[in-house]
């Protein structure tokens, strides 16, 4: 069964650099053919790809974000940490941490982490 | 990267059977397809991917009501049986290897 949570802030000030950890349960990211990735939602609003990596460290990123976001991994804890950098007031966004299915899809959702950018 | 495009809004009574639709932008027809169901303020919740045949694979646990099916550029997603907790957004997601997309979502009233 694989299980995905995500924590940090709930709240930061514009410009500054938003962290979020997902630890998550029932796969490793060592595992030929897994793979996790970032998913937020503003307010009221569709889905949104944020990023995503892969077990051979092959990672892939919003084209609107990809300057600002990156990752970094702790394979032992089964951890994933996305950092955005220069955070903005429409960064605001529920932010979700997923299970990518070998073949691309997404398979499992965390809960979800709201992070609001608010001075 | 494809686009996808779904309507914004469906409803159907109690009971009876609603079909969305996730539309692929043009030369990608043949890209697969996930649907999720968004219930109200919950996170979402992977129903079911479909291929470009109209084969399709579930999740665990998805009830049988739900199904899927393809014609040309069109995923459909079909909920039987509406039942009140079928009341949710619903969002289809294409991928490839180096991006994922979602269609807009469609919310569905039983009414």
């Amino acid at each position: 069964q694989i299980t995905l949570k995500e924590s940090g802030p709930t709240l930061v000030k514009p410009t500054q650099t938003l962290t979020l950890t997902c630890s998550f349960s029932g796969f490793s990211l060592s595992r030929f053919g897994e793979g996790m990735g970032w998913v937020r939602q503003p307010p009221g609003k569709a889905l949104e790809w944020v990023a995503f990596t892969l077990w051979s460290d092959d990672e892939r990123f919003s084209p609107f974000l990809r300057s600002r976001v990156s990752f970094t991994k702790d394979i032992s804890k089964n951890q994933v940490l996305l950092t955005m950098t220069d955070m903005d007031l429409l960064d605001t966004a529920t932010y979700f941490c997923v299970h990518r299915a070998e073949w691309g899809w997404i398979d499992y959702w965390g809960q979800g982490a709201l992070v609001t950018v608010s001075s | 990267q494809p686009v996808l495009t779904q309507s914004s809004s469906a409803s159907a009574s109690l009971g009876s059977s609603v079909r969305l639709t996730c539309t692929l932008s043009s030369g990608h027809s043949g890209y697969m397809v996930a649907w999720h169901q968004q219930q109200p303020g919950e996170s979402p919740r992977f129903l079911m991917k479909i291929d470009g045949t109209g084969r399709y694979n579930k999740g665990s646990d998805v009830p049988e009501r739900f199904s899927g099916s393809a014609s040309g550029a069109v995923r459909y997603l079909t909920i039987s049986n509406l039942q009140s907790e079928d009341e949710a957004d619903y969002y289809c997601q294409a991928w490839d290897r180096n991006t994922w997309v979602f269609g807009g979502g469609t919310t569905v009233s039983v009414l």
